[in-house]
């Protein structure tokens, strides 16, 4: 078993729609959690780091839930600039110069 | 300011050629990193270097040599590469590493290698 599992899409979405996708980790020792953005043939940009009570930074808002070992991110008001795969990532106590990385949910987002 | 820069962007290198890709920051970041990312897969981490020392090597065969000449840049020496060797590599940095705390991680654009 992946330790860090993401659907990989594409999810398709309508410009101005809000899509949501979610991330599963097995390791319960899992403390940071993040997720990256990465364009086609670009560089993981970080987008938000996902705190136990949940945060938003503008049209994201990220979301996690130990108990059910796993985080969310959600985007209200889709932009066609929100097209790119969406990295969740997630660090272990016993190694915390490793990111875990997920393979990565593809976002469309069509006119 | 979270930049990472790499020099460069592309290189095509036979296997029997030595090359070197490098890495620059200036935030003061005290841990950096070497990844690799094939299409369509995440990044795998090959080297983690903290306050110029090697930290972790992820296993990483010895035609791949990292080196941290100081704080502020990192190199990935190449020699005898393979055909399955090409790929994006990326580097990274972050405020440090390790201590029980943990730090968002920035990367440089990467430098895409074919080895042919």
């Amino acid at each position: 078993r992946k330790e860090v599992e993401q659907d990989p899409g594409p999810f398709n979405v309508p410009e101005g729609a809000t899509v949501a996708f979610n991330c599963t980790y097995s390791n319960s020792a899992s403390q940071s959690f993040f997720w990256y953005r990465q364009d086609c043939r670009k560089e993981p940009k970080l987008l938000m780091s996902v705190y136990s009570s949940g945060n938003e930074d503008g049209r994201f808002t990220a979301q996690l839930n130990r108990a059910s070992q796993y985080i969310s991110l959600l985007i209200r008001d889709s932009k066609l600039s929100d097209s790119a795969t969406y990295l969740c990532v997630v660090t272990t106590t016993d190694s915390w110069g490793k990111l875990q990385f997920g393979a990565g949910t593809q976002v469309v987002v069509t006119p | 300011d979270t930049e990472v820069t790499q020099t460069p962007k592309h290189l095509v290198m036979g296997m029997t050629n030595k090359k070197s890709l490098k890495c620059e920051q200036h935030m003061g970041h005290r841990a950096m990193y070497w990844y690799k990312q094939k299409a369509k897969k995440p990044p795998e981490l090959m080297f983690v270097y903290s306050y110029e020392k090697l930290s972790i090597n992820e296993s990483v065969p010895s035609r791949f040599s990292p080196e941290c000449p100081n704080s502020s840049l990192l190199n990935l020496h190449l020699h005898a590469l393979q055909p399955e060797d090409s790929a994006l590599y990326l580097c990274a940095s972050s405020q440090e590493e390790g201590g029980g705390a943990v730090y968002e991680q920035y990367f440089g654009p990467g430098t895409r290698l074919t080895v042919t």
